[in-house]
């Protein structure tokens, strides 16, 4: 059973526009979120977090937003550009369990110039 | 620089060996772990390390073991009873072991096993 998903193997957007990644959880006692991208050949880099008690963080271009009721979190990513092409990848954390998180499958994304 | 090593980049071996997969860091942090990825797929926790000494399993541990006697080091041991060894493999290390703090990561090692 796989608690964090990411439904959307890969998207494709137009430099300049919004990129909206998804990512949906199954266990409620998960309690913060990170986003990690990863480029070809090398390891995930950190890029995004959020504690379930806010329901949005921004960090320049890049914003998560929670919504603990859905179980439904996303990245937004405005305005997109080419070097962020990329797997991104959604990670979930509980925040008794050691700092262990569960990661989805990522997402594809290809930003088009 | 502060980081994490893995080494090597590749590795191949034959079925029924033991292979040990290298992992350095020099940002004093006292959590390790190891992932291992297969195509498709996100990253799938194989054993982490609260602190020297000590460590735990993760999700799919079997065929694996591990080793923290210094801080900055946390080798994996993929042994001949893991079925299916060839894969992709993270080390990633945060400051602490919690939920709250993100995972470096290093560059990974791709082990291929004919």
């Amino acid at each position: 059973d796989q608690q964090v998903k990411q439904n959307s193997p890969s998207l494709s957007v137009q430099e300049g526009r919004i990129s909206i990644l998804n990512c949906d959880y199954t266990n409620s006692m998960f309690d913060y979120f990170l986003w990690y991208k990863k480029y070809p050949a090398e390891g995930p880099t950190f890029l995004i977090s959020i504690s379930s008690i806010k329901d949005k963080n921004e960090d320049g271009r890049f914003t998560v937003f929670l919504n603990k009721s859905a179980k439904h979190l996303s990245l937004h990513i405005v305005p997109s550009q080419p070097g962020d092409s990329a797997v991104y990848f959604c990670a979930a954390s509980e925040g008794t369990n050691a700092g262990k998180s569960t990661f989805g499958d990522g997402t594809t994304l290809t930003v088009k110039p | 620089d502060g980081g994490i090593t893995q080494s090597p980049k590749y590795l191949f071996r034959k079925e029924g060996q033991n292979v040990t997969l290298s992992c350095e860091q020099n940002l004093n942090h006292d959590a390790m772990y190891w992932y291992r990825q297969d195509p498709g797929q996100g990253l799938r926790l194989i054993y982490y390390s609260q602190i020297v000494n000590d460590f735990q399993k993760g999700d799919i541990a079997e065929g694996y073991s591990v080793s923290r006697e210094k801080k900055e080091s946390f080798p994996l041991t993929v042994t001949s009873a893991q079925k299916n060894p060839t894969a992709f493999y993270l080390c990633a290390s945060s400051i602490v072991a919690a939920a709250d703090y993100e995972q470096y990561f290093g560059p990974g090692t791709r082990l291929t096993v004919t």
